[in-house]
């Protein structure tokens, strides 16, 4: 069955990198754009950028512009989001999610990964 | 960018009708997806395309949109539907997906 799977919580320190992985398996990786959102404690959902894995093309939102990479590895089907410069205001639990055809049109996130917690404390 | 608006919170007995809105400039003319979010749990598509239901999803859950509302209705209610639900659609000016708020279902 389609999935995505990602990996543990993390604790890093103000201005260090984290890396969070989200590995595909049950459909075609390459079809499907990926994209990241994060979750504040008690807060809305916010979108960070998506990657399309046929070609690693990226849109990232605007805020994060700088400070966020994403990439992918076809041959182990996943995908990666790198956050760097990390503030205390980046703790929250980040999901990625296949949302759209990347021949199609956006019709949702209809597929996520379980979350990964990223706390960023001194 | 384009702007979603939730209420907070809307509460219901079981076995009644659940409207939640989701509020923007024309909305009416966008696709509007609509997730159910429980606690520690990962968001779950309901609604896609302002009414289309995914496999697995029950008949109870439908939604509508138009002008500036669209609105997710969950019929006959259950204590399994409390939850967080969030509605959202693609920006077209900034070529990208925003969320609503969010709005916390209750059920008496």
């Amino acid at each position: 069955q389609e999935q995505l799977v990602q990996s543990g919580a993390e604790v890093k320190k103000p201005g260090a990198s984290v890396k969070v992985s989200c590995k595909a398996s049950g459909y075609n990786f390459n079809g499907y754009y990926i994209h990241w959102v994060r979750q504040a404690p008690g807060q809305g959902f916010e979108w960070m950028g998506r990657i399309a894995p046929h070609n690693g093309g990226t849109n990232y939102a605007q805020k994060f512009q700088g400070r966020v990479t994403m990439t992918r590895d076809t041959s182990i089907i996943t995908a990666y989001m790198e956050l760097s410069r990390l503030r205390s205001d980046d703790t929250a639990v980040y999901y990625c999610a296949r949302g759209g055809l990347i021949e199609g049109r956006f019709n949702g996130m209809d597929v996520w990964g379980p979350g990964t917690t990223v706390t960023v404390s001194s | 960018s384009y702007v979603l608006t939730q209420p907070p919170s809307v509460s219901v007995a079981p076995g009644q009708t659940a409207r939640i809105t989701c509020g923007g400039d024309n909305i009416g003319s966008k696709s509007v997806h609509w997730y159910q979010q429980k606690p520690g749990q990962a968001p779950v598509r309901v609604i896609y395309d302002d009414s289309d239901r995914p496999s697995g999803i029950p008949e109870r859950f439908s939604g509508s949109n138009s002008g500036d509302t669209a609105t997710l209705i969950i019929n006959r209610v259950e204590a399994g539907d409390e939850a967080d639900y969030s509605c959202q659609v693609w920006d077209t000016s900034s070529n990208h997906p925003v969320f609503g708020g969010g709005t916390k279902l209750t059920v008496l």
